[in-house]
């Protein structure tokens, strides 16, 4: 079965720069969400959108934004990135809110290292 | 606000036996959404079961069982007869829902398993 596909995998940035992530959601899914694993926590959720508007929002920083595009893949911005910035990101797709089985399911997740 | 805890940081069992992983989560939501997700060393999050606030039906799939107690909170994980490939952190998940966008997850802290062989 398909599953939710970011890219890059990895990616290797130094302080100051911009990064983007991109993630393509499960065919039909039109919900993505972001969020950011630093090393040994819990996934923290950062923004989602559903019909390519954003949903809801939860710690992303200023620095950071994101959008949906008409084919409902997404991208993740990150400007001026820090090294507290390291981590991994994953992106979720799901079916959309109201719908019966709308669970989250995760990509692989980009590691992002800022040196 | 929402918020989950998982008290056990780590546990540690060594194979065939049953292990419980604990979460508890705070909503002020009368709807609300309950879930687990397993991720083992590669990395990747990998989704268990998801729980609406409605249905307090115990689940079973295969070795694995969830039992939900609103009554107490709780959404507690049963691995029965452990392997080897269960070891993992497994986090708990919570989601409220009555807002009918789409929410963000709150996390646990995780529960780090280690079967031992």
């Amino acid at each position: 079965a398909a599953g939710v596909i970011q890219s890059p995998r990895h990616l290797i940035k130094e302080k100051r720069e911009t990064a983007t992530l991109k993630c393509y959601p499960i065919p039909r899914h039109d919900t993505v969400y972001w969020y950011q694993q630093g090393p040994g926590q819990d996934p923290q959720f950062l923004i989602s959108f559903y019909e390519k508007m954003q949903s809801d929002k939860g710690s992303i920083p200023d620095r950071f934004s994101a959008q949906q595009f008409s084919d409902y893949h997404s991208e993740l911005n990150m400007s001026s990135l820090e090294l507290g910035d390291s981590a991994l990101y994953f992106c979720a797709s799901s079916l959309g809110p109201g719908q019966v089985f709308d669970e989250q399911y995760f990509g692989p997740g980009t590691r992002l290292t800022v040196t | 606000a929402q918020k989950v805890t998982q008290a056990q940081t780590e546990i540690s069992v060594v194979e065939k036996e049953d292990v419980t992983l604990d979460c508890v989560y705070e909503t002020r939501d009368t709807t609300y959404y309950l879930f687990w997700y397993k991720q083992p060393p590669s990395g990747e999050l990998v989704f268990l079961i998801r729980r609406n606030s409605f249905d307090e039906q115990n689940e079973i799939s295969g070795r694995y069982s969830w039992n939900f107690q609103k009554s107490t909170s709780s959404f507690n994980f049963t691995i029965t007869a452990s392997q080897v490939v269960d070891s993992a952190v497994y986090f708990c998940a919570l989601s409220e829902g009555a807002g009918g966008g789409a929410d963000g997850l709150t996390f646990g802290k995780g529960t780090h398993l280690i079967i031992q062989p």
